[in-house]
């Protein structure tokens, strides 16, 4: 089956903890995305890239890293994290060419106490 | 940079209602845009999508949008709608085939049986 994965799909942890959320897809698109939903804000686009090894920042990149090492995988991590980087986190891939239609994961949420 | 309205932040309607959610963009150039669908607990699902030709598009369950260019608007309908339409419904766009996809802030559906 074609699809995003997560995980984890929940996580509360402290500030300061270092954290990784890992993304994979088996399409193998080229587009990754890594975005945040917040009420009110809609999802906004963290980090993106375009290839292995091709990375660029979204709208809220900052707290964020990401690599992406190989092309299924494209983990999303928090080197330091703080209160309010607490959200709903997906991950998302799609296609290269002219297909700007991305396919989601189910999602992580993230509180940060 | 681009931007992307959703005026109805929550709308609440009777099963067999109409449907109208509204869309607005801030792009004056070429653009691709999305409406996404996100039932409780679930990820995002593609409902429709405009690239080109016939601006009026339909998607699935019996969603359909119309892209007004002089407007910058895309918005969503749907003539008759039931208890399984709750949900938050986002609008997207994707302008001049770059790699940003910016979400509007969602709109909350709930149907009332």
């Amino acid at each position: 089956e074609a699809q995003v994965t997560q995980n984890p799909r929940y996580l509360i942890t402290v500030t300061g903890k270092k954290l990784t959320v890992t993304c994979s897809q088996n399409m193998n698109h080229e587009y990754m995305s890594w975005y945040r939903q917040d009420p009110g804000l809609g999802l906004r686009q963290i980090y993106y890239s375009m290839n292995v090894e091709v990375t660029d920042k979204g709208d809220v990149p900052e707290g964020y890293k990401v690599s992406r090492k190989e092309k299924r995988n494209f983990p999303l991590i928090l080197e330091s994290p703080s209160p309010n980087q607490t959200s709903l986190y997906f991950c998302a891939s799609r296609p290269g060419g002219l297909s700007y239609e991305q396919y989601f994961g189910p999602g992580t949420r993230l509180t940060v106490t | 940079a681009q931007s992307v309205s959703q005026h109805n932040h929550h709308v609440i309607l009777s099963e067999a209602a109409s449907l109208e959610l509204g869309c607005n963009y801030s792009y004056g150039g070429t653009v691709n845009l999305f409406w996404y669908v996100q039932y409780p607990g679930q990820h995002l699902q593609l409902l429709l999508k405009y690239f080109s030709g016939d601006p009026l598009v339909k998607g699935i369950k019996g969603f359909e949008a119309e892209f007004i260019k002089s407007k910058f608007s895309f918005n969503l309908r749907k003539p008759s709608v039931q208890w399984s339409d709750t949900a938050e419904y986002f609008c997207a766009v994707n302008a001049n085939a770059g790699n940003m996809l910016t979400f509007g802030g969602g709109t909350r559906l709930m149907v009332k049986p």
